[in-house]
């Protein structure tokens, strides 16, 4: 059976800090790009980073370069996502997906809210 | 950025019609080698989104026949022969040809 579980998600003070963490399972990670992708309330699909199998090259949305840090751990087959100098803007159910050769596996999502 | 457009955005259908979902990309998607990197998803409410189309034309496993997509370049198109109660939902298209990658701004699929 195929698994991602996303976690971390939480309410946050703008500014503040979270990590998002999903395990997965079920699939070959270790030849899987990793994506985060997420949904504002009431808006639609946003892609927010991925990285490559090999954990070197990583891709950012302008919105949080240099505020989010895509990593992965392919020994433990997990992805995470490091979200710093959060804003109210980035609240949103966070979804980490990933991309074999021809399937496309989505988590259920972990809600991050940012409010003061 | 490469801007994704849909029409029509709302898209009333009587079960059993046929229903047509249009992409637009700002650039074209396609590689010198003709790869073009153009999927589809579904998203039902409650649920999370699922790959219906990959590369433009390539049914995912377990996907119905009657869905099909199509296109090239910079006009895409996502078609349902017969629709089901099921395809409730908004569809969106995604570029990843392009970094960084986008979403369309999705189709609400319902029933009349």
């Amino acid at each position: 059976e195929i698994q991602l579980m996303e976690s971390g998600g939480g309410l946050v003070q703008p500014g503040g800090s979270l990590m998002l963490s999903c395990p997965t399972s079920g699939f070959s990670f270790s030849s899987s790009w990793m994506n985060w992708i997420r949904q504002a309330p009431g808006k639609g699909l946003e892609w927010v980073a991925n990285i490559h199998p090999d954990g070197v090259d990583k891709y950012y949305v302008d919105s949080v370069r240099g505020r989010f840090t895509i990593s992965r751990d392919n020994a433990k087959s997990s992805v995470y996502l490091q979200m710093n100098s959060l804003r109210v803007e980035d609240t949103a159910l966070f979804y980490c997906v990933a991309w074999t050769a021809d399937n496309s596996f989505w988590g259920r999502g972990t809600l991050v809210t940012v409010s003061s | 950025d490469v801007v994704m457009t849909q029409s029509p955005l709302s898209l009333p259908v009587t079960l059993g019609q046929p229903a047509s979902i249009s992409c637009r990309s700002s650039q074209s998607l396609a590689f010198s080698d003709g790869t073009t990197l153009l999927d589809w998803f579904h998203h039902r409410p409650g649920q999370s989104p699922r790959r219906l189309i990959y590369r433009v034309s390539n049914r995912d496993s377990g996907v119905p026949d009657r869905f099909s997509g199509g296109g090239s370049g910079t006009d895409f198109t996502l078609k349902i022969s017969r629709v089901e109660a099921e395809d409730i939902g908004i569809y969106y298209c995604f570029q990843y040809t392009h970094r960084p990658h986008t979403f369309g701004p999705g189709t609400r699929l319902e029933i009349k």
